[in-house]
């Protein structure tokens, strides 16, 4: 089977710019959330999608929004970039939002600039 | 809100030392609890877990056991080898199982 696949691996982009990040689930998995890890720091929950629709979100504003499409693969919207947006932004599948048998990508590496 | 604390690193030990890395929690209900593991350049992966109070996890030689009454989950290995050299990360989810909510994570280094 398939793991999570992230594109692109490394992106950088200009304060105020827009960027949108794309993760194929793995095979089997209908849930999807998102995170972000700063350097040096752990990851923290942005939010999860679970039948193309939100289903939890963290202490994160409106400008980071996503989109989870019928095959369950995410994206993860960024607008309006901020210099504090630069980080690891890690995507994890999963059944049914069983948080035991989440499987994590690679991984997104952002750079604000 | 649930937080995670865990010791900071770098943890630095000689190939075939014993590992303890502290973790505490803050969490209303009975949340279940993690350790992952992050190589470098790689995203997280699942080293071992507990879902209720005594709880022992283990896996590749890692132990860690749920303690409601400290509210800790603490890591131990009895003799780490250069291959473990990762970060390691302490996690809990939610009730719900919807999130998780990760400490800082402790960078350990291991020498031949």
């Amino acid at each position: 089977e398939t793991g999570v696949t992230q594109s692109p691996t490394h992106l950088i982009k200009t304060r105020g710019q827009q960027v949108t990040l794309r993760c194929s689930s793995q095979s089997g998995h209908n849930t999807v959330s998102w995170y972000q890890q700063a350097l040096g720091q752990g990851p923290q929950f942005i939010f999860q999608y679970y039948r193309e629709e939100e289903n939890g979100r963290g202490n994160f504003p409106p400008r980071f929004s996503g989109l989870q499409f019928p095959n369950y693969s995410s994206e993860l919207n960024v607008n309006a970039l901020e210099l504090d947006d630069s980080a690891l932004y890690l995507c994890a599948s999963s059944l049914t939002g069983q948080i035991y048998g989440y499987t994590f990508g690679s991984g997104t590496r952002l750079t604000v600039v | 809100g649930d937080s995670v604390t865990q010791m900071e690193g770098p943890v630095t030990l000689s190939e075939e030392a014993f590992l303890t890395i502290n973790c505490t929690y803050t969490a209303t209900g009975y949340p279940s609890l993690f350790w992952y593991v992050q190589y470098p350049g790689e995203g997280l992966q699942l080293l071992l877990k507990a879902t209720k109070a005594d709880d022992k996890g283990s896996n590749k030689g890692f132990e860690a056991t749920y303690r409601k009454e400290t509210t800790s989950f603490h890591l131990e290995k009895g003799s780490v080898q250069v291959s473990d050299s990762a970060v390691y990360f302490c996690a809990l989810s939610d009730n719900a199982g919807n999130m998780l909510t990760f400490g800082g994570g402790t960078r350990l280094m291991v020498k031949p």
